[in-house]
């Protein structure tokens, strides 16, 4: 069966400082995935997308990034955060409907 | 492009009462609908999904019509419990299932 993870489950980061939330899907091939994000009790933000290795679709202008550098390997970074990245990080692959991650919580102070 | 809206929340309802959450959609095609749970502190959950007009999606007690003339998919539970308690999104997804768009999402706290 197919699962998918993510970490570190919750971070506290600095202002300024890098970020690297990273995300494993096991048990399928070739997934199409996805990077969300979730402001404190709001809907969900698309910010990345790919279709395959090297791949990288971004849906909002912000100062993240994303890179697949494996089939199911898919990394969400920033070279300096701003304390309006702070929310829920959620990634999910797809095959018909979506499956997501348990998600990362982080908090920029 | 396709979006979807809901009702906005939050809903507060009594055990055992009867639930409602309103959801339509635009899209072009003949896209998927879906509804996910989110529990505090977690992911999504897809609760239930129909691909084509009139489908009923069902699971845990929860269903939904895909109404394709009225452009709608309401979710709706007989009786909820305190369990209930969470986000309910609603999803459409395009004919190639990679595109997915979402609700705002409706907060749901069920009260013993």
């Amino acid at each position: 069966s197919q699962t998918i993870h993510q970490w570190p489950a919750t971070l506290v980061q600095p202002v300024g400082s890098p970020l690297s939330l990273e995300c494993t899907v096991e048990g399928t091939s070739n997934p199409n995935l996805y990077w969300y994000r979730q402001a404190a009790g709001r809907g969900l933000q698309l910010l990345f997308y790919s279709v395959g290795i090297g791949q990288i679709s971004s849906e909002v202008p912000q100062n993240l990034s994303a890179s697949r550098p494996q089939d199911r390997q898919f990394i969400l970074s920033s070279k300096k955060l701003l304390l309006s990245d702070s929310g829920f990080y959620l990634c999910a692959w797809s095959h018909n409907e979506q499956f997501f991650g348990p998600g990362t919580r982080l908090t920029v102070l | 492009g396709d979006s979807v809206t809901q009702m906005e929340g939050p809903v507060t309802l009594s055990e055992e009462a009867f639930l409602t959450i309103n959801c339509t959609y635009t899209a072009t095609g003949y896209p998927s609908l879906f509804w996910y749970v989110q529990y505090p502190g977690e992911g999504l959950q897809l609760l239930l999904k129909a691909t084509k007009a009139d489908d009923k999606g069902s699971n845990k007690g929860f269903e939904a019509t895909y109404r394709k003339e009225t452009t709608s998919f309401h979710l709706e539970k007989g009786s909820v419990q305190v369990s209930d308690s969470a986000v309910y999104f609603c999803a459409l997804s395009d004919n190639y299932g990679q595109n997915f768009v979402f609700g705002p999402g409706t907060r749901l706290s069920v009260l013993p």
